[in-house]
C-alpha cells in the first residue's frame, strides 16, 4: 500500500464551480500536510500548509485535515481557468521527509 | 529575495558528459533538497542537506553527486548519466523556523541522449 493515495483525475469543472481535491494516507504519524499547485513544465508551488488536524483558509482555498479518517482535502471556491493545473498533496511525520501523492490534474473550463 | 532559483533551465547532455545543476536561495533557509520528477509523476526525493551536511541520501546512483558549498547554494554534479535519467530536477529549501514547509525552484529540465 502506498503511503499517500490521490486520485489522478483528470478533473474537469466549469468556471465558478467548487472543486474538492482529496488525499488519503496510511501512516498515522503524519502531522504535516501540504498542498502544491504545479503548472505544466513548472516546479510545484506551495499553496497551503497545515499542521495536525483542522481547517485552514486562504482566499478561495480551504485545506482540511481529518486525522481520525486519515483524509485531507483542498477546496477551491469560485474556480478560475487560471486554477487549471496539477495539485499535489504532500505529508510528513517528522518534517524532514515528505511523501507526495501522484497529483490530480484539474481543468477549469471558461 | 524570496525565491529559489535554478540554473540552467534546460540541459541536454550525452552519456559521457559531466555537467552540474545549480540551486540558490537567499532566504536564510538551512535545509535544501534535490528531487527528480518524471512526467506526470510526483517529485521523488534524492538528497537532503541540513545546515550544509548531507542528512538524507535516498539510495541515489553515484552518477549523481550533490554538493552544498554554503548555506545558500546547492549543486548536483552529473556524470555518465543514462537516458532514463532524463527528467525535471527540482531543488527546494526550508527555513529553520518552519522546516516542515518546502519552497520549490522552477526546476532544470534534463535530457540525456
Amino acid at each position: 500500500q502506498k503511503e499517500v493515495e490521490q486520485d489522478p483525475g483528470p478533473l474537469s469543472v466549469p468556471e465558478g464551480a467548487i472543486v474538492s481535491l482529496n488525499c488519503t494516507y496510511s501512516n498515522s504519524a503524519f502531522q504535516y500536510f501540504m498542498w502544491y499547485r504545479q503548472y505544466s513544465r513548472k516546479g510545484p508551488e506551495l499553496l497551503m500548509y497545515t499542521y495536525s488536524s483542522g481547517n485552514k483558509e486562504d482566499g478561495r482555498f480551504t485545506a482540511q485535515v481529518d486525522k481520525s479518517s486519515k483524509y485531507i482535502s483542498l477546496f477551491i471556491r469560485d474556480s478560475q481557468p487560471s486554477d487549471s493545473a496539477t495539485y499535489l498533496c504532500a505529508m510528513s511525520d517528522d518534517g524532514n521527509q515528505f511523501y507526495f501523492g501522484t497529483g490530480t490534474s484539474l481543468t477549469v473550463i471558461p | 529575495d524570496t525565491e529559489v532559483t535554478q540554473t540552467p533551465k534546460h540541459l541536454v547532455m550525452g552519456m559521457t558528459n559531466k555537467k552540474s545543476l545549480k540551486c540558490e536561495q537567499h532566504m536564510g533557509h538551512r535545509a535544501m533538497y534535490w528531487y527528480k520528477q518524471k512526467a506526470k509523476k510526483p517529485p521523488e526525493l534524492m538528497f537532503v542537506y541540513s545546515y550544509e551536511k548531507l542528512s538524507i541520501n535516498e539510495s541515489v546512483p553515484s552518477r549523481f553527486s550533490p554538493e552544498c558549498p554554503n548555506s545558500s547554494l546547492l549543486n548536483l554534479h552529473l556524470h555518465a548519466l543514462q537516458p532514463e535519467d532524463s527528467a525535471l530536477y527540482l531543488c527546494a529549501s526550508s527555513p529553520p523556523w518552519e522546516q516542515e514547509t518546502q519552497y520549490f525552484g522552477p526546476g532544470t529540465r534534463l535530457l540525456v541522449l
